[in-house]
């Protein structure tokens, strides 16, 4: 069955460096998303990208954030200058034209020491 | 008022025993309901979703919506060790573009004890 996969499984970074956190979608699925989980938290929203261009942003998506496609087939989460707050499970999630529903990846833990 | 509420147990079952999961919501613009199992330090998986008010089994589970009520429900039937998780349900509106924001509980976990 085909999945989502992410990389890397676990991130460690020091505070104020720029991390880019990867997902592999579904073959043919073409709405991408991230969402993060803080430990002990909800899941959360982040971002919808779709056709190129990001479709709908939380607030916890500010200027430090960006995602993009660079290659047609990775789909790629940024934070350029990490905070300790921005330690949490990020996963991805991809769903197709005719799904009603996301498939979402197993996650990479950020620690921000 | 939470988009969604979910009662975060912990819930502690015998093995066997019937399991009822639940959330309310209070955005009447969702349509579509999921519940995902989340296993420790692992991303959501998908069990079940519904689009409409009613019943829908897929084996041992039963999800169950009543949008009069903004409530759903999912039930484990013989419950196994193996179900014990964190279980998320979640909710979405499908706009005009297609794609949609999942709104999750914050989710119940669930022991089944052998």
């Amino acid at each position: 069955e085909p999945e989502v996969t992410q990389t890397p499984s676990h991130q460690v970074t020091q505070m104020g460096q720029e991390v880019i956190l990867r997902c592999v979608p579904i073959s043919n699925h073409l709405y991408f998303y991230w969402y993060r989980q803080i430990l002990g938290q909800k899941v959360e929203f982040l971002v919808s990208f779709y056709n190129n261009e990001i479709s709908e942003k939380s607030e916890i998506f500010d200027d430090q954030f960006s995602v993009e496609r660079p290659d047609g087939s990775n789909f790629t989460l940024k934070i350029r200058s990490t905070k300790l707050e921005d330690s949490a499970m990020y996963f991805c999630a991809t769903k197709g034209t005719s799904a009603d529903t996301q498939y979402f990846g197993p996650g990479t833990r950020l620690t921000v020491l | 008022q939470k988009e969604v509420e979910q009662d975060p147990g912990p819930l502690s079952v015998p093995e066997g025993a019937i399991v009822s999961l639940n959330c309310t919501y209070s955005n009447s613009a969702f349509q579509y309901f999921m519940w995902y199992r989340q296993y420790s330090r692992k991303g959501p998986e998908l069990l079940m979703y519904t689009y409409s008010s009613g019943n829908k089994e897929d084996g041992r589970f039963t999800a169950q919506v009543d949008k009069s009520s903004k409530y759903i429900s999912l039930f484990i039937r013989d419950s196994q060790p193996s179900d014990s998780a964190t279980y998320l349900c979640a909710m979405t509106l499908l706009n005009s573009g297609g794609y949609q924001k999942v709104t999750f509980g914050t989710g119940t976990k669930l022991q089944v004890i052998p």
